[in-house]
């Protein structure tokens, strides 16, 4: 079964509305959470890493104010889109390492099944 | 920027025959890793190459690694429609940090034709 969670796994929103994706490792704790983006027919791009308890680390050209992120557990990453427009309509995934987890703590990197956010 | 380019973009063969991707890097690397993404869904994890490693086998998964030409290819035998998806090489960033993060490639469409 699936070991990263991501919620919801599409939405549709109207323009200028926030929408928050949950990103959740469900056997094991995750102290980095890293957050992508895909365009259609395209590969994915990192936008930021989500570190528990303190700030994102965002990649060059991702807006913080944007795209906040939210590591408040082991377990649970939030990214918000904020203030969402048509372009921001995209495929958005999650992954995290287990280092410490039941699934043998190898580092292996888990992804959710992603959330389609389309924007009208 | 892309660390991967992945060749050819898009591949169609006949179920059975055999499917080669390609994927060169710019940057040294701890490990390679293969990904598969059916369409609107996440990525499953394919098969791990260390960049001490040279070749590696899962299945009917090969992977090979030239560290010298910064390149790696997967092959899938006897291919199967249900092979039909995207494949991404992601390579992971030497650090001391030990939260290394995955660049992926642009990846290849697979198609098999059955």
């Amino acid at each position: 079964g699936a070991v990263v969670s991501q919620h919801p796994s599409w939405v549709i929103c109207k323009s200028g509305t926030s929408v928050k994706i949950e990103c959740r490792s469900l056997d094991f704790q995750a102290t980095t959470m890293f957050w992508y983006r895909q365009f259609p027919k395209q590969s994915l791009m990192l936008m930021a890493t989500s570190n528990e308890g303190s700030k994102a680390t965002y990649e060059q050209g991702v807006e913080k104010d944007k795209f906040l992120i939210n590591h408040a557990s082991l377990t649970l990453s939030t990214l918000t889109v904020t203030s969402a427009h048509p372009e921001d309509s995209s495929f958005y995934i999650c992954s995290a390492r287990d280092f410490e987890g039941k699934r043998g703590g190898t580092g292996e990197l888990f992804f959710g099944e992603g959330s389609r956010l389309t924007v009208l | 920027s892309q660390q991967g380019e992945e060749d050819p973009q898009a591949l169609s063969i006949q179920e059975g025959e055999n499917a080669t991707m390609n994927c060169s890097y710019k940057t040294s690397i701890n490990n390679l890793q293969w990904y598969r993404q059916n369409s609107g869904r996440g990525l499953v994890h394919l098969i791990l190459i260390r960049s001490n490693e040279r070749e590696k086998h899962s299945g009917r998964l090969r992977v090979t690694l030239d560290t010298s030409k910064k390149s790696s290819s997967l092959l899938i035998t006897a291919s199967r429609a249900a092979d039909t998806a995207s494949y991404f090489c992601a390579t992971d960033a030497v650090s001391n940090f030990g939260n290394e993060k995955l660049t992926f490639g642009t990846g290849t469409r697979l198609t098999i034709i059955p």
